[in-house]
Order: structure tokens, then C-alpha cells, then sequence
């Protein structure tokens, strides 16, 4: 059975950094052709794309966030983290980690953790 | 402002037939597969459709998925009170060199 689950502050202040950490089980970080991504909603609003990182390493990021994010894995772990710096209440959302199917521009999102709601505000 | 477009609401009664589109360009969906999910609320989203037009295994043969050029559909047949949710498409973008979502569309059984 494939889980993830995402866990983290849930309350950071203006311009700290977030970092947050994914836990997967059921699946390998090093098998080809799967990967993990962060997606997050801000309350009320649509899903955002953050950015993934594939079994090889490989990584994509949202060209409006880039400069802020860093994904990284340990794959003696299961884990993927997810850096993002200079946080502002703008970035109120919940943080989802999904795993992604498929490389490159044939890909879907298959299981998805639980997300959790992290709060910008000092 | 999402890349994909889609309405912000839809309804239907019981037993209805209701679609909901996804509207884009050349470098998403024009050129790329399109995957819908369903997220109802305070819960995550579930994949729904995978490559435009495939069904997960456990999702009723009620929900189907089409594209045609730089738009997509979800259709819902037989329509149940328990599809009340957020639908959401998505895409990757070949200018963006990332996955682009759909605002999402709220869609109500009356």
C-alpha cells in the first residue's frame, strides 16, 4: 500500500524558512519512473505546483517560486524535503506531497498524502 | 490566476449527464495529456482520469475524460449526490517546464 505523509511546523513567521518533510512507504525513491512532488493549497483556493524530484535525482521547479525552493530526497530514508525561505502569510496554504507517475511531460499525481496546513503570521 | 481555465461551478440533479471543461493552450494541454482529480472538502485530492482519457481501478466507469486540441472534459453520467466535490485538471506546461492545475470547478447535486 502506498502512503506518504507530510509533516512540519504549522506555524512559521515572515521571512523564516519552511522546511517540511515527506515520508513515503509502499514505493522506493529509486524505482524509474516515479517521483515525488509538492503541490499546496491555500485555504479556499486551487492547487499550485511547487516543484519534484525523480529516482535519478532530477528536479523541476514552479518558474514562479524557483528561487525560494529547494526538493531534496534520502532514499535510505523514504524521505523528500521540501525548503522554501523567506516565507510570507502569502504562503498560508496546506502543503500536499503526491507521488508522480511517469517522467517528464507524461505524468500524473496516483496517491497524495494529507497534507498539512502550514500558517505564515508573527 | 490559474493557466488552465476552467468554470468555477457546475450543477446537476440525480441520473443527470454534467461536463466540465478545461481550457488551455499549445504548450499544456495542446501538446500534453491531462489528468483530472477530485478532492472533496477538507480532504486530498484523488486522481480521477490519468492521460486524458484512463481510468484508475477503482473509479466507476461513470466518470469518463476526453481532448480535443488545447481543451479537455470531464464527464460525469448517472450523476450521485456523493460526486458533490472540487474537480481540478491538470497539465504540464512545456513553456513553464512544469505541471500547470485548473482553477478548479465546484460542482453541485441538487
Amino acid at each position: 500500500q502506498v502512503t506518504l505523509k507530510e509533516s512540519g511546523p504549522v506555524l512559521v513567521k515572515p521571512t523564516e524558512t519552511l522546511t517540511l518533510t515527506c515520508t513515503v512507504s509502499g514505493f522506493s525513491l529509486s524505482t524509474v519512473e516515479l517521483g515525488v512532488s509538492w503541490i499546496r493549497q491555500p485555504p479556499g483556493e486551487a492547487l499550485e505546483w511547487l516543484g519534484n524530484i525523480f529516482s535519478i535525482d532530477s528536479k523541476s521547479y514552479s518558474s514562479s517560486l524557483k528561487s525560494r525552493l529547494t526538493i531534496s530526497k534520502d532514499t535510505s530514508k523514504s524521505q523528500v524535503v521540501l525548503t522554501m525561505t523567506n516565507m510570507d502569510p502569502a504562503d498560508t496554504a496546506t502543503y500536499y506531497c503526491a507521488r508522480m507517475f511517469g517522467e517528464g511531460r507524461l505524468n500524473w499525481f496516483d496517491s497524495w498524502g494529507q497534507g498539512t496546513l502550514v500558517t505564515v503570521s508573527s | 490566476q490559474s493557466v488552465l481555465t476552467q468554470p468555477p461551478s457546475a450543477s446537476g440533479t440525480p441520473g443527470q449527464r454534467v461536463t466540465i471543461s478545461c481550457s488551455g493552450w499549445g504548450s499544456n494541454i495542446g501538446s500534453n495529456i491531462v489528468n483530472w482529480y477530485q478532492q472533496f472538502p477538507g480532504t486530498a485530492p484523488k486522481l480521477l482520469i490519468y492521460s486524458s482519457t484512463q481510468r484508475p481501478s477503482g473509479v466507476p466507469d461513470r466518470f469518463s475524460g476526453s481532448k480535443s486540441g488545447s481543451s479537455a472534459s470531464l464527464a460525469i453520467s448517472g450523476l450521485q449526490a456523493e460526486d458533490e466535490a472540487h474537480y481540478y485538471c491538470a497539465s504540464w506546461d512545456d513553456s513553464l517546464n512544469g505541471v500547470v492545475f485548473g482553477g478548479g470547478t465546484k460542482l453541485t447535486v441538487l
